[in-house]
């Protein structure tokens, strides 16, 4: 089975603080994303890598970096984190040869920042 | 550009009852169709799938047909169980490698 680990299921941060989130997948996936979910508003793209070292902007990427140094490994970074990306953030990987282009989620990080 | 439109929630139905999920998709070309499953607290699971038109996807008793005429995908169970009770997904994967989820339907099934 897929397997897409999240390092925390919750987090509590302070405004300004510098927040990494990290996720793991076990499938040599090439894509991987990071999503946010809030109430009403489903999920929202925030950044997208088709491959090591790359990076695509989603559809709400402000306030938001990555990085991917390996393929098995996708950060999410908040440069300096505010009340508003209080959030639950989930993360997937996907591969179109693989696993034909299904995405596969970890758990979630529910992130409050205070 | 790609979009997924589904029925807004909350549903709430009694143990037994039928179920559907209304789910209708913007696209060009020919996307794959997914709908997923999100238990309270946890993250996302593949329910199941279609990847062409007249397609029907199926897993544990949930069922969708792929339709091109009517631009739809929806999910239907003929019999629901409280164990059902998450948040349904709707989601599109196109040829690009890019992914449009609707907004999500909560469904509550009470005894």
């Amino acid at each position: 089975d897929v397997k897409v680990t999240q390092s925390s299921r919750y987090l509590v941060k302070r405004t300004g603080e510098k927040v990494f989130l990290e996720c793991v997948q076990d499938m040599d996936h090439e894509n991987m994303f990071w999503y946010r979910q809030d109430p009403g508003l489903g999920l929202r793209l925030i950044y997208f890598s088709y491959d090591v070292k790359m990076k695509e902007k989603g559809d709400i990427p402000e306030g938001y970096s990555v990085s991917r140094e390996k393929k098995e490994r996708f950060s999410l970074i908040l440069e300096s984190a505010s009340t508003n990306q209080t959030s639950m953030y989930l993360c997937a990987s996907s591969s179109v040869v693989l696993a034909k282009n299904i995405q596969y989620f970890g758990a979630g990080t529910r992130l409050s920042v205070l | 550009g790609d979009s997924v439109t589904q029925m807004e929630g909350p549903v709430t139905l009694s143990e037994e009852a039928f179920l559907t999920i209304n789910c209708t998709y913007t696209a060009t070309g020919y996307p794959s169709l997914f709908w997923y499953v999100q238990y309270p607290g946890e993250g996302l699971q593949l329910l199941l799938k279609a990847t062409k038109a007249d397609d029907k996807g199926s897993n544990k008793g949930f069922e969708a047909t792929y339709r091109k005429e009517t631009t739809s995908f929806h999910l239907e169970k003929g019999s629901v169980q409280v164990s059902d009770s998450a948040v349904y997904f709707c989601a599109l994967g196109n040829t690009g490698n890019q992914f449009y989820f609707g907004t999500g339907t909560s469904l509550t099934v009470i005894p």
